[in-house]
């Protein structure tokens, strides 16, 4: 076990609508980052979070936004859903300020699916 | 644009023998990669990793080879036990600033582990 946990595990919605998924870090974990995983493919970085300010993003549109709080806890909203943003969701926590070396620690994900 | 891929989707090996899961990079200015485990249901699971100043490095059972010259990326099991049998991910990041935080996955390769 890797200490992230993430909430729903499962979540349905309907295309238009906007959803908040949840994660929790490993203690003491400054950085968190989120990533979408298709079916079939690999995870996506979507955006990384250190210290409550964003230090990364990746090719995803303002719709996907986040937060992350002082208590390792953060969020990953998205507004305007969209039938392609069916996937699961993945935050991963590290130790350190989210460089290039620093071990990301993967949560079991949210499966989102949008109908 | 720059990519980490996997040269076979799916790997059957048989129980007790030694798995080998490769793996090409194209982005020369990557320092830094990471093999996960995905098993079905479950977030990615941190197996080994290994700096680009390295061309080896072993963990319990696995070994990873860096062969920087050609690009190249592998994670070697030794006796390969049905507990093995997942999606296995490659990742890489770099230190340029706008890959900062950002894992590239690539799309795994599936092992499947028989009796």
């Amino acid at each position: 076990e890797t200490g992230v946990t993430q909430s729903p595990t499962h979540l349905i919605k309907t295309r238009g609508q906007q959803v908040t998924l949840r994660c929790s870090s490993q203690s003491g974990h400054n950085t968190v980052s989120w990533y979408q995983q298709a079916l079939g493919q690999g995870p996506q970085f979507i955006f990384q979070y250190y210290r409550e300010e964003e230090n990364g993003r990746g090719n995803f549109p303002p719709r996907f936004s986040g937060l992350q709080f002082p208590n390792y806890s953060s969020e990953l909203n998205v507004n305007a859903l969209e039938l392609d943003d069916s996937a699961l969701y993945l935050c991963a926590s590290s130790l350190g300020s989210g460089g290039p070396q620093d071990t990301q620690y993967f949560g079991p994900g949210t499966r989102l699916t949008v109908l | 644009g720059e990519s980490v891929g996997l040269h076979l989707p799916t790997l059957s090996v048989q129980e007790g023998d030694n798995s080998i899961i490769n793996c090409a990079y194209s982005n020369s200015a990557s320092d830094y990669f990471i093999w996960y485990k995905q098993e079905s249901g479950k977030g990615p699971q941190f197996i080994i990793d290994i700096r680009s100043n390295m061309d080896k490095r072993q963990g319990q059972r696995v070994t990873v080879l860096l062969n920087k010259t050609v690009k190249h990326l592998s994670l070697q099991i030794a006796a390969t036990q049905p507990g093995d049998s997942a999606v296995y991910f490659c990742a890489e990041s770099g230190v340029a600033t706008d890959s900062w935080g950002k894992l590239q996955f690539g799309a795994g390769t599936q092992v499947v582990v028989t009796p």
